[in-house]
């Protein structure tokens, strides 16, 4: 399978843990992007790297989540002292940085805080 | 503010139709147009691209694009009930082209 992977698939989680997800991009892909969905909404951005450097985060994301992508490879997201609010499907997407930037998403993480 | 308007839906159309969903979008500059699939707890599936005016045809499907109206359509013909899903429109951030804009999504049925 050559597409766009994450893992864990599913989390269940209790307010105030930390939880980590990781995504692998398609290969030659060199941009990363982490989005975050609700039922009912579009994806909302989170960050985006282009390959191992962060260019951009979103201004409306908490100090409680961080992401990283060593070596411009996989990616991780990491959420510390989860609320109930992050529950949501979080997704990754890849790219080939061309001009038009054509996006392919993994199958996401669900997150459950109780 | 950017946005991306989509009708909610759900719209509605027998097996065998044509079904139309709609976008406009308010960035004027804006270069690149997508149109993404989803299912019920699934993540979102690319299937259509389009980057210049007029019409673009894959299968079934049919995009349609009008920059001077920031109008952009998707057309599925001969609807299947596999095609009921959420349709997302995304639109890239103009001079950005690293961060898509995203609609709300249009939900269809199709009815057997």
């Amino acid at each position: 399978d050559t597409g766009v992977s994450q893992d864990p698939r599913h989390k269940i989680t209790k307010r105030g843990q930390n939880v980590t997800f990781r995504c692998d991009p398609i290969s030659e892909h060199n941009r990363l992007y982490w989005y975050r969905q609700t039922l009912g909404q579009g994806p909302e951005f989170l960050t985006y790297f282009q390959n191992e450097a962060q260019l951009e985060k979103s201004r409306l994301l908490s100090d409680r989540f961080s992401a990283e992508r060593p070596k411009g490879s996989f990616s991780t997201l990491e959420i510390q002292r989860t609320e109930q609010g992050d529950s949501a499907m979080y997704l990754c997407a890849s790219s080939l940085g061309q001009i038009y930037n054509e996006q392919f998403f993994g199958p996401g993480t669900r997150l459950t805080v109780l | 503010q950017k946005e991306v308007e989509q009708n909610s839906g759900p719209l509605s159309v027998p097996e065998g139709a044509i079904a139309s969903l709609n976008c406009t979008y308010s960035d004027r500059v804006s270069q690149s147009f997508f149109w993404y699939r989803q299912y019920s707890g699934k993540s979102p599936e690319l299937i259509m691209s389009i980057y210049s005016n007029g019409d673009k045809e894959d299968g079934r499907f049919t995009a349609q694009l009008n920059k001077a109206s920031q109008y952009v359509s998707l057309l599925i013909r001969d609807s299947q009930p596999s095609d009921s899903a959420t349709y997302l429109c995304a639109v890239n951030v103009a001079g950005n082209n690293r961060k898509l804009i995203w609609g709300l999504g249009t939900s269809l049925a199709v009815n057997p």
